[in-house]
């Protein structure tokens, strides 16, 4: 079967760097995406990997390795409204997308 | 104005009951799917369209219907609602074939409770 893996919470203090890994398992890949979804609202598109190696954007960078089905993302700065949940998706064989439950992201003052 | 938008936003409802969940988008995208999402669970793929004459059933079709009634528009029903199926649910719109990722773009979800 299909399974993406994050774990479930995190916690991490204003300013500083946290990463929230993602593995996955899938019948074929076409890309990986992380979205960031705060409380009771739509997830927004965040970082797509397709090759392997490092995609930095601002704060936020994303992080592929293919060969180990492996994600991350690295969050830098931290500031209280990043708290919220981060979704790892994966784009499979047949471009249907399989995601993870997500990863709940609680940032401390 | 949001560029994908969900009517309701919230609804409460009792077993039994057809409900219609809306979405209607103005980013000219060809693609549009459903989804739900429930606490522990990642998002669930309902039905799936890539055009206003292809209907596609997701891994959780089971209970409920499309409708494409325009490119802009894609309509989710539950016939006959039953308490599982209370959740959030997100209509998404995305366009590959625009030189883009692909990414999805959601609606703000419509929260439905079925009593």
């Amino acid at each position: 079967g299909q399974n993406i893996d994050q774990p479930t919470e995190m916690t991490a203090t204003e300013g500083a760097i946290v990463q929230i890994n993602c593995t996955y398992q899938t019948s074929g890949f076409n890309g990986l995406f992380w979205y960031q979804q705060h409380a009771g609202e739509a997830p927004t598109f965040l970082s797509y990997n397709v090759l392997d190696g490092l995609e930095e954007k601002g704060r936020f960078s994303s992080f592929l390795s293919r060969s180990k089905g492996y994600s991350y993302l690295l969050l830098k700065e931290l500031q209280m409204k990043d708290s919220a949940s981060y979704l790892c998706a994966v784009l499979d064989s047949n471009y249907q997308l399989i995601w993870g439950a997500g990863t709940k992201l609680i940032i401390k003052p | 104005d949001a560029d994908v938008t969900q009517t309701p936003r919230n609804r409460i409802t009792k077993t039994g009951k057809r409900i219609m969940l809306e979405c209607s988008q103005t980013k000219g995208h060809d693609r549009m799917y459903w989804y739900r999402q429930d606490p522990g669970l990642g998002l669930r793929l309902i039905y799936y369209s890539f055009d206003v004459k292809d209907i596609n059933k997701g891994e959780i079709s089971d209970g409920y219907s499309v409708s494409r009634q325009a490119q802009a528009k894609f309509s989710l029903s539950l016939e006959s609602a039953i308490p599982n199926q209370t959740a959030l649910y997100f209509c998404a719109t995305s366009d590959p074939d625009r030189g883009d990722t692909g990414e999805l773009f959601f609606g703000e979800g419509s929260r439905l409770t079925v009593l």
